[in-house]
């Protein structure tokens, strides 16, 4: 069964930094693009960013919202997804989501999701 | 960037109904185009993906129709867990992926 766990989400201030888990389990974690979509609360899914699996470059494409703040990486070893936040603004709260493609498409499987607030 | 939009933003349906929900691209994304079911709390869903194609554990009843710029979710029957919000999804052109607002579809 395919399951991606996220976790690190809380709550941090304006201008800091934080960094969110996605661990990964039931699949061949390095065979897979992983993306992080953000849903605001009582808002719609916005698409945040995309890591490739390695055998197509493991390269990485980002929302301009988020651009030169978050950074993806992952680790294959670990079957973990990472997304490092920083200079955090109060629009970036939202819960954020760790979601699985086949390629550069779509979203077959989802995390529950962490809740990130940004506030003084 | 291409824009996603949905119609209508909310579609009221009894159980046992057909639901029909619209999505629109401002230009044209061939068959590259998913739908996902969000319900109150829980994570989005994939239905269907490829525009017409259901995801794995997914009900026939639900079905995907579309290419280019208009696109269509049918629930033929509702059942009572249909109940939440639908997203469209693009990945034609791409970053950024884009979704639409979202159709809220809830009990007449």
């Amino acid at each position: 069964e395919v399951q991606l766990v996220e976790s690190g989400g809380g709550l941090v201030q304006p201008g800091r930094s934080l960094r969110l888990s996605c661990t990964a389990s039931g699949f061949t974690f390095g065979d897979y693009a992983m993306s992080w979509v953000r849903q605001a609360p009582g808002k719609g899914l916005e698409w945040v960013g995309f890591i490739r699996s390695k055998a197509y470059g493991g390269t990485t494409e980002y929302a301009a919202s988020v651009k030169g703040r978050f950074t993806i990486s992952r680790d294959d070893s670990k079957s973990i997804a990472y997304l490092q936040m920083n200079s955090l603004k109060t629009e970036d709260t939202a819960v954020y989501y760790c979601t699985r493609s086949p390629g550069d498409d779509y979203l077959d499987y989802w995390g529950q999701g962490t809740l990130v607030t940004v506030s003084s | 960037e291409i824009v996603m939009t949905q119609s209508p933003a909310t579609l009221s349906v009894s159980p046992g109904e057909r639901a029909t929900l619209s999505c629109r691209a401002s230009q044209s994304v061939s068959s590259n185009l998913a739908w996902y079911q969000q319900k109150p709390g829980q994570a989005p869903r994939l239905l269907i993906y490829g525009a017409s194609t259901r995801a794995t554990g997914i009900p026939a009843r639900f079905s995907g129709s579309g290419s280019g710029t208009e696109f269509t979710l049918t629930i033929s029957s509702l059942q009572s867990e249909d109940f939440a919000v639908y997203y469209c999804q693009q990945y034609n052109n791409w970053p950024p992926l884009t979704f639409g607002p979202g159709t809220k579809v809830d009990i007449k």
